[in-house]
């Protein structure tokens, strides 16, 4: 069974600009959560999806938005670039929804804001 | 690969021993607790996990113990190998929501042969 897959895995973007990055969950998985890691702030959630539906929230402004399809594939964007923006965002991809569970994370989508 | 964290705790084992990883959680009302594993140019991998009505879950090569009364979770690997060189993160969650799992900031394991 094929894991989750992001993509791209690499990405230089320019301040201002805005960026979609996907992910491709584990077949049969329905739940989709997106994640920003930095060096300086660690792993922290973005959002969940299920069904096509945002289930949660995290602390992000609202220039970070996603959106999942019918097939479970997801995507996020991030509007109006900012150097601070630059982190590797990974995707993981469960089973059931709404609790942590046991989720699989994709390799990650580097970005880089210059 | 991915650098994950340019400032954390380092552990360094020689192959074969066993390895003891800590991590403080800050939420007394969090009542489920992950270990994952990062390996460079990796997402994070589950290891384990535990319930806080437990103080102790086994898994393969892995041991995970929880301390509620001073907020402290240990991730204990036997027989320590090359492969289990990897950054390793706790996290804690409340109210079994994915919004609200909080991640610990990491520590590198580096397994000498």
């Amino acid at each position: 069974k094929a894991g989750v897959t992001q993509t791209p895995r690499y990405l230089i973007k320019t301040r201002g600009q805005q960026v979609t990055l996907s992910c491709s969950p584990i077949s049969g998985h329905r739940s989709v959560s997106w994640y920003q890691q930095t060096p300086g702030q660690g792993l922290q959630f973005l959002f969940e999806y299920f069904s096509e539906t945002q289930r949660n929230k995290g602390n992000f402004p609202g220039r970070f938005s996603g959106r999942q399809f019918s097939n479970s594939r997801s995507e996020m964007n991030v509007s109006t670039l900012e150097l601070g923006d630059s982190a590797l965002y990974l995707c993981a991809s469960s089973f059931l929804a709404g609790g942590p569970g046991e989720q699989y994370f994709g390799p990650g989508t580097r970005l880089t804001v210059t | 690969g991915e650098s994950v964290g340019l400032h954390l705790p380092t552990l360094s084992v020689q192959e074969g021993d066993n390895s003891i990883i800590n991590c403080a959680y800050s939420n007394s009302a969090s009542d489920y607790f992950i270990w994952y594993k990062q390996e460079s140019g990796k997402g994070p991998q589950f290891i384990i996990d535990i319930r806080s009505n437990m103080d102790k879950r086994q898994g393969q090569r892995v041991t995970v113990l929880l301390n509620k009364t001073v907020k402290h979770l240990s991730l204990q690997i036997a027989a320590t190998q090359p492969g289990d060189s990897a950054v390793y993160f706790c996290a804690e969650n409340y109210g079994g929501s994915q919004g609200n799992l909080i991640f610990g900031k990491g520590t590198k394991l580096s397994v000498k042969p």
